[in-house]
């Protein structure tokens, strides 16, 4: 079965341009997370999905960064207008429901110049 | 907020020794702590939790302890071998009946076994 889908796996833009990531988490997977992880950091949550809804956005910076997942399938994160800091990987993880077992992709890696 | 300090930032080990990696927690609340391996260019994975109500879980050559008291957990690897190379990270968060919680991480160990 195939594990959580992120693309691209890398980009690089300059600053103040518009980028989005997309994930396509596990079949089945209801509950779907977008966390944020700096270099030689842990992974910090942005945003948890369950289903469509936005259960917990409290650490997503909502001047510049948005997401969605209008069916309840896939997401996308976008930044707009990316800044120098906001250099990062940006995971997606994804679990059979709100207790289960956090799936990661191999993550985004967004580079600003 | 909870805050998860994570020792040491890395680790050298000679193949087949011991590692074991330590953090500690604010929240008391806090009643999961999973511990997650990452391998370079990869997500990280689950690679073993334990929850508050126990105070040890051991799955074949890795183990967890937690001491609630002290607030601290820590992850045991016996019998290294070079495949166990990456960089683990702890993390804690207080799981409810009907989710885990949000998870907060530590900064990661980059653990390297030398053959």
């Amino acid at each position: 079965e195939a594990g959580v889908v992120q693309s691209p796996r890398y980009k690089i833009i300059e600053k103040k341009q518009p980028v989005a990531f997309w994930c396509n988490p596990i079949s089945g997977h209801n509950t779907l997370y977008w966390y944020l992880q700096n270099l030689g950091q842990g992974p910090e949550l942005l945003i948890r999905y369950e289903n469509e809804e936005a259960v917990d956005d409290s650490q997503l910076p909502k001047d510049r960064f948005s997401a969605e997942r209008l069916k309840g399938v896939d997401s996308t994160l976008k930044i707009q207008p990316a800044e120098l800091g906001d250099s990062a990987v940006y995971l997606c993880a994804s679990s059979l429901g709100p207790t289960g077992e956090l799936f990661f992709g191999e993550g985004s890696r967004l580079t600003v110049l | 907020g909870e805050n998860v300090e994570q020792h040491p930032s890395t680790l050298s080990v000679q193949e087949g020794d011991s590692a074991v990696i330590k953090c500690t927690y604010s929240d008391s609340a806090s009643n999961y702590f999973p511990w997650y391996k990452q391998e370079l260019g990869k997500g990280p994975q689950l690679i073993i939790d334990i929850r508050s109500n126990v105070g040890e879980k051991k799955d074949q050559r890795i183990a967890v302890t937690l001491n609630k008291t002290a607030k601290h957990f820590s992850l045991h690897i016996t019998e290294t071998q070079p495949e166990d190379s990456a960089v683990y990270f702890c993390a804690a968060s207080r799981a409810g009946s009907s989710n885990t919680g949000k998870l907060i991480f530590g900064q990661g160990t980059t653990l390297q076994v030398k053959p």
